[in-house]
Order: C-alpha cells, then sequence, then structure tokens
C-alpha cells in the first residue's frame, strides 16, 4: 500500500541551526503538507503546497520556515535558525486532490528536538 | 475559521465495551469530516471519514454519525479491544484540499 516516508525519524540539533525535513509524498498526489505536534498537544496546520507553490500558510509559518519540492518526488521543510519551540513532531502529508479524493495520508514523523 | 472540539480527553473501558468520542465544529460550511488513530511513535492513520452529505457510516467495528444541525459528530467504536487502545483524533475541513483542523485528541484506553 502506498504510504508517505519521512526521514529522519529523529534530529537532534542546536538552537539557531538549520534543520531540513525531508518527505517523500505518495506518488500520484498533488497537494503536500506540514504539520507539527508539540509533545502532548493537537496537530496543527504549518502550510500546503500544490502546483510547485504554497497554497494556504498558518501563523506558525513565519519567515523561518520554508518548503520545497525540489525533484518530482520530495518535499522539504526547512526551518533556518531553530528555536527551542520548534522541538516538536513533524507531519507531511499529502492527498490526491479533487472534490472526491481529499483524504489526507500522513507520515510517520520526524521527531525534531532543539536544544 | 474553523475551531474543532473533542471530548472526552481520555476515556477507559473495559474489553468488549463500546466507545463514544465526540466531536463539534464551528464553521457550518465545513464539508469533510475524517478521524485519524495515532498509535505510540507513529503518524495519525485516517480510519474512517464522512462527508456533510451524509449522516452515518458504518466499517465494521467503526462507525461515526454526523449532525449537521447541530454542527457535531462523533466516533463509535463497538466491541473494543486493546489494540485499540490510541489517540483518536476527530478533523474538519472547508472544502477541496483546504487544511485540516484537528481537535485536541482522545487517549482511549482498553482494558482487557
Amino acid at each position: 500500500e502506498p504510504e508517505v516516508t519521512q526521514t529522519p525519524s529523529h534530529q537532534v540539533t542546536q538552537m539557531g541551526q538549520e534543520v531540513i525535513l525531508r518527505c517523500v509524498p505518495i506518488s500520484n498526489h498533488l497537494y503536500f503538507y506540514w504539520y507539527r505536534q508539540i509533545l502532548g498537544q493537537k496537530v496543527e496546520f504549518l502550510v500546503s503546497f500544490y502546483n510547485n507553490e504554497i497554497s494556504e500558510k498558518s501563523e506558525i509559518f513565519d519567515d523561518q520556515f520554508s518548503v520545497e519540492r525540489p525533484d518530482g518526488s520530495n518535499f522539504t521543510l526547512k526551518i533556518r535558525s531553530t528555536k527551542l519551540e520548534d522541538s516538536a513532531m513533524y507531519f507531511c502529508a499529502s492527498s490526491a486532490g479533487g472534490a472526491f479524493n481529499t483524504e489526507a495520508f500522513f507520515g510517520q514523523g520526524t521527531r525534531l528536538t532543539v536544544v | 475559521g474553523e475551531n474543532v472540539e473533542q471530548h472526552p480527553s481520555t476515556l477507559s473501558v473495559q474489553e468488549g465495551d463500546s466507545a463514544v468520542i465526540k466531536c463539534t465544529y464551528s464553521d457550518s460550511a465545513s464539508n469533510y469530516f475524517p478521524w485519524y488513530k495515532q498509535e505510540l511513535g507513529k503518524g495519525p492513520q485516517l480510519i474512517i471519514d464522512i462527508r456533510s452529505n451524509v449522516g452515518e457510516k458504518k466499517d465494521q467495528r467503526i462507525a461515526v454519525t454526523l449532525n449537521k444541525t447541530a454542527k457535531h459528530f462523533s466516533l463509535h467504536i463497538t466491541e473494543t479491544q486493546p489494540e485499540d487502545s490510541a489517540v483518536y483524533f476527530c478533523a474538519g475541513r472547508i472544502s477541496g484540499n483546504t487544511p485540516l483542523v484537528f481537535g485536541k485528541g482522545t487517549r482511549l484506553s482498553v482494558i482487557a
């Protein structure tokens, strides 16, 4: 069964460093998302991406964040200068698109720890 | 924007009993309501969803009901098993492929 894959599973970084979280969405999907989940809290939307551009972003997704689809398969989230409060699980998701294919499938997540 | 509230935050049931988790949403334009199961250390897994043109959907031991007038929807798990223990999230979205808005989650424990 097709699935969304994320790497790495766990990333530890020094405060102020840049990190790149990687995702491979399901191959025929057109919409890509990043969500985050701070420990014990709900899943929060960060950004959605369609047709090689950001379609929506939340207030969490400030200038320190960026997304990119560098090739036909990868979808990345970059945090330029990490802060302690960026520590969370980051989930990538994708959906096929269209009015009746809106199910979003999530990856296993990357646990980011900023120290 | 949309706001989704979920209750209870924790739920313990005996194996074989039923479990019900309830969610309310604020935006009457929302038309798609999925439920996700999250096991420890894993990503949310879609288990069932419902669209606003139906009132109930069932898949084996899992069912979801939707009351558009009251703007609430519920997850029903019958004949619970220990492997049903997880955190369950409800979510809503307004249209198409807009972002999902999640509830805070319910930690379900099924006691053998």
